[in-house]
């Protein structure tokens, strides 16, 4: 199946800094991405989708000021958490659409996951 | 963070056995599902998905059964293995156009040697 890499997988950050996790479609190309957050023991929220060239639409309740999303090209985009506060501490899994089977919408691909914790 | 009292449905199996995972959905127009595995510490991994117009789907010691007049989903895995224990999600895409999959709460499976 295709390949979804996310980096880092763990991350421990001091409270008021930035980070980036980066999603990159390893062999085939990725229209659209998607970036969720889930908790201990609960199911993966939907943050924003991501499309390729254009800006990314939010779920309601996610600040977009929070939570840049960046999707350049094909094959990466990037979640950077501005100003983390442990409350931002979370589990962030992206997904991405294979371009051939986007008329269909159908099969997302997940990466890895990267654990954030704020200090 | 976790909310307080907030659980999993959790289900046991015997190592050998047949496991059946269900997945209740409220949304009669939706079109798509998929059933994915989720290890601790992982993302999800596809297992199998269905189309509507389908009630069941065959896989490798997997189905996936649709029932879509009381919008019910179901997962069976055949002759479980310790690799099988995870958390299981079904989604469903809410209608044809629809980008995004939205997922339900998900069910532990652990198999019991």
């Amino acid at each position: 199946g295709a390949v979804v890499s996310q980096h880092p997988s763990w991350v421990i950050c001091k409270s008021g800094t930035s980070v980036k996790i980066e999603c990159r479609s390893l062999d085939f190309q990725a229209t659209t991405m998607f970036w969720y957050r889930q908790f201990p023991k609960q199911s993966l929220m939907l943050m924003a989708t991501s499309n390729e060239g254009s800006k990314a639409t939010y779920e309601q309740g996610v600040e977009k000021d929070k939570f840049l999303i960046n999707h350049a090209s094909l094959t990466l985009s990037t979640l950077t958490v501005t100003s983390a506060h442990p409350e931002d501490s979370s589990f962030y899994i992206c997904s991405a659409r294979d371009r051939r089977t986007y008329a269909t919408n159908e099969k997302l691909f997940f990466g890895s996951g990267t654990q954030l914790s704020v200090l | 963070g976790e909310s307080v009292g907030l659980h999993l449905p959790t289900l046991s199996v015997q190592e050998g056995d047949n496991s059946i995972i269900n997945c209740a959905y409220s949304n009669s127009a939706s079109d798509y599902f998929i059933w994915y595995k989720q290890e601790s510490g992982k993302g999800p991994q596809f297992i199998i998905d269905i189309r509507s117009n389908m009630d069941k789907r065959q896989g490798q010691r997997v189905t996936v059964l649709l029932n879509k007049t009381v919008k019910h989903l179901s997962l069976q895995i055949a002759a479980t293995q310790p690799g099988d224990s995870a958390v299981y999600f079904c989604a469903e895409r809410l209608n044809k156009g629809a980008q995004k999959l939205v997922f339900g709460q998900g069910t532990r499976l652990t198999i019991n040697p």
